[in-house]
């Protein structure tokens, strides 16, 4: 069974201060992993894709990496708007439905 | 353009009554995926659509869930007979086809349900 588990369950960090959110995760066969942030109320809306291990994906002040284990999503030099839960999901090699984490609940403070 | 549209966003019904959700996917994604979200947790994965064929059930919970998109376009997930435990947040996600791009998903804003 595909599991995915990510930590810390929450996070508060200052404004420009850096930090790294992790997603271990156990799959059949990796498709591909995923980052989505989802802001209260709203949908999760996505981010990056990692197709293999020593894949990286930027976009603006985050930066996803992967190895076969696990993954993170370090976030240089946050702002508050920056604030959000931020998702990772797993999918399967033959499968769609995408496998996800609880989420880490991140608050920059300014 | 337009994203993953829902409605309605809000629904509350009585134990033992029907409902039936909405989800009008991307202009031009002809995958549909619906997925049940607990407060505090990550979607879970209830069924897929390629087209108008329903290719993956795996995640329904029981058979008072079914769903249908009979033209390939717009989706209904209907719960019979609900009861209290089938309160959540239920999200529709579309993408495009296989080999026409990445396989990310992307998802609507939700209908939540409540079930009294």
């Amino acid at each position: 069974e595909d599991q995915v588990t990510q930590s810390p369950e929450a996070l508060r960090l200052q404004e420009g201060e850096s930090s790294s959110l992790n997603c271990s995760y156990t799959v059949s066969g990796l498709r591909g992993l995923f980052w989505y942030r989802q802001d209260p109320g709203k949908g999760p809306e996505f981010l990056f894709t990692l197709y293999s291990a020593g894949e990286e994906k930027e976009k603006e002040r985050l930066k996803a990496t992967l190895t076969k284990k696990e993954s993170f999503l370090h976030i240089t030099a946050p702002k508050p708007e920056d604030s959000a839960t931020y998702l990772c999901a797993v999918q399967a090699t033959g499968r769609r439905a995408l496998t996800f984490g609880s989420g880490t609940r991140l608050q920059v403070q300014p | 353009g337009a994203g993953v549209s829902q409605s309605p966003r809000y629904k509350v019904t009585k134990r033992g009554q029907d409902v039936a959700l909405r989800c009008d996917p991307i202009s031009g994604h002809v995958s549909l995926y619906w997925y049940r979200q607990a407060l505090g947790q990550g979607p879970e994965f209830l069924t897929y659509f390629n087209y108008e064929a329903q290719q993956d059930k795996s995640g329904l919970p029981n058979d008072r869930f079914s769903a249908e998109r009979p033209e390939g376009s717009i989706s209904t997930l209907t719960i019979q007979r609900t009861e209290q435990r089938d309160s959540a947040m239920y999200r529709c996600a579309s993408s495009v086809a296989w080999g026409q791009g990445g396989y990310e998903q992307y998802f609507g804003p939700g209908t939540r349900l409540t079930v009294t």
